[in-house]
């Protein structure tokens, strides 16, 4: 079965810091794909990256970027000159091969509630 | 509208009301989920549609029923709940054939008293 541990509860740094998210997954498949989504206070999960299980670059999207590493099972997240904006939760997910119904549903990690103070 | 809508975005019952929530998407997408995120529980998947047939169901109680008359509307019935049934239910949209990127409404919390 799959799992997608975040072994971090929550996670509090002053502005300006850089923070590590770390996210590690269990799954037997050879084909999967990871997540990252974004829960601010108002509920809406928001998309983040999406990354294939046989492109281990890592990835840069402005402040953000991605590790992920294969070897370790593990897809981490880094938030470079964190702003308090960036305060939420942030949940990494796994979505292994197609069931054969035409869709899978995403197994979610807990979760990280990361708090940015000014 | 853009993205994925829900109503009513908050709901108070009681255990012998029937209610029903409701999710539109404006994506285009053909498959559509809905998940419980309960407090200090991971997401969990209860229902997946694809092209307007339930694929999956993932034991799920009977007091909650879905509905998916097309593929931009998705509809949960419930009924008969109790009160650790209050969470946030959330809707998603997607393309259908595995593995796509699930493109989340802002949900519906709700309470069982």
């Amino acid at each position: 079965a799959q799992k997608v541990t975040q072994a971090q509860t929550e996670i509090s740094v002053v502005e300006k810091e850089d923070v590590t998210l770390d996210c590690v997954y269990e799954t037997r498949d050879t084909t999967y794909y990871l997540f990252w989504y974004k829960q601010p206070p108002s509920g809406e999960l928001v998309f983040l990256i999406r990354r294939n299980s046989f492109d281990e670059q890592n990835e840069i999207s402005g402040r953000y970027s991605w590790n992920f590493q294969k070897s370790t099972s593990s897809f981490n997240f880094t938030i470079t000159a964190s702003q308090v904006v960036d305060s939420a939760v942030y949940f990494c997910a796994l979505s292994e091969a197609n069931s054969g119904g035409g869709a899978d549903g995403l197994t979610f990690g807990k979760g990280t509630h990361l708090i940015i103070q000014p | 509208e853009t993205g994925v809508t829900q109503t009513p975005r908050h709901l108070v019952m009681g255990m012998t009301n029937k209610k029903s929530l409701k999710c539109e998407q404006h994506l285009g997408h053909n498959a559509m989920y809905w998940y419980k995120q309960s407090a200090k529980k991971p997401l969990e998947l209860m229902f997946v549609y694809s092209l307007e047939e339930r694929v999956e169901n993932n034991s799920v109680p009977s007091r909650f029923s879905p509905e998916c008359p097309n593929s931009s509307h998705l509809f949960l019935h419930l009924h008969t709940l109790q009160p650790e049934d209050s969470a946030l239910y959330l809707c998603a949209s997607s393309e259908s054939g595995g593995r796509k990127t699930q493109y989340f409404g802002p949900g519906t919390r709700l309470l069982v008293l």
